[in-house]
């Protein structure tokens, strides 16, 4: 059962366009929102996160946009860099019991061409 | 401060072997957690362990374990190997997970069964 469904798989934008990649949840318990980003032969990278109980997130370049009514929520790359290409993974987890469990979506490939 | 660091960081194993991955979280940090990555489903979660002990475990076959030592380094053991175990497998750390579950991956173990 996917819980957090991700998409698009792949995405291919110009230097300086927006790659808006969307994410959508089903379990409403979920109360933190992170996104990776992952390299070839490395492993996935925190990016930016956040809670449900805000709207929107900035952190340089990289927005996450955040509709919990709709359960869904979004990440925005703007002026994006050829050395943006990488995979971005949404995930959703729930705190349970003093911890997290994480559950991820299935990636966006995102490949930015000069 | 090191990052999570993994060995081997390749292997190629025959059907029916067994195999142990390593994984050395960064210091201080309790909780580790095993995920397998595929091109078709994402990043999947195996098991978290904290404290030597296994709190939380994904939907993996019984041939799939692991153990954490008192140092927090951890082990995953597969047993009697299958073609579709072919994965890359990443070990994340993080201090306790709790509220602010931010978790650092390591580069990952790429397994290759033949």
């Amino acid at each position: 059962q996917q819980q957090v469904k991700q998409s698009p798989q792949s995405l291919i934008v110009q230097k300086g366009g927006i790659p808006i990649i969307n994410c959508a949840y089903e379990n409403t318990a979920f109360d933190y929102f992170p996104w990776y980003q992952q390299f070839p032969g490395k492993g996935p990278a925190l990016l930016i996160a956040i809670r449900p109980d805000v709207s929107e997130k900035k952190e340089g370049r990289f927005t996450i946009s955040f509709n919990k009514s709709a359960k869904q929520f979004s990440l925005h790359i703007m002026d994006s860099q050829p050395g943006d290409s990488a995979t971005y993974f949404c995930a959703a987890s729930i705190g349970s019991g003093g911890y997290q469990k994480v559950t991820f979506g299935i990636g966006t490939k995102l490949q930015v061409i000069p | 401060k090191a990052g999570v660091t993994q060995t081997p960081r390749y292997l190629i194993k025959t059907r029916g072997q067994q195999v142990t991955l390593s994984c050395s979280p960064i210091s201080g940090h309790r909780s580790v957690s095993w995920y397998q990555q595929t091109p078709g489903q994402g990043l999947q979660f195996l098991f978290e362990y904290f404290s030597e002990t296994q709190r939380n475990k994904g939907n993996f076959p019984g041939r799939f374990s692991g153990r954490q030592f008192s140092n927090s380094r951890s082990e995953m053991n597969v047993s009697t190997l299958e073609l579709g175990d072919s994965a890359l497998y990443l070990c994340a750390s993080s201090l306790t997970g709790g509220s602010t579950y931010e978790q650092y991956f390591g580069p990952g173990t790429r397994l290759t069964v033949t």
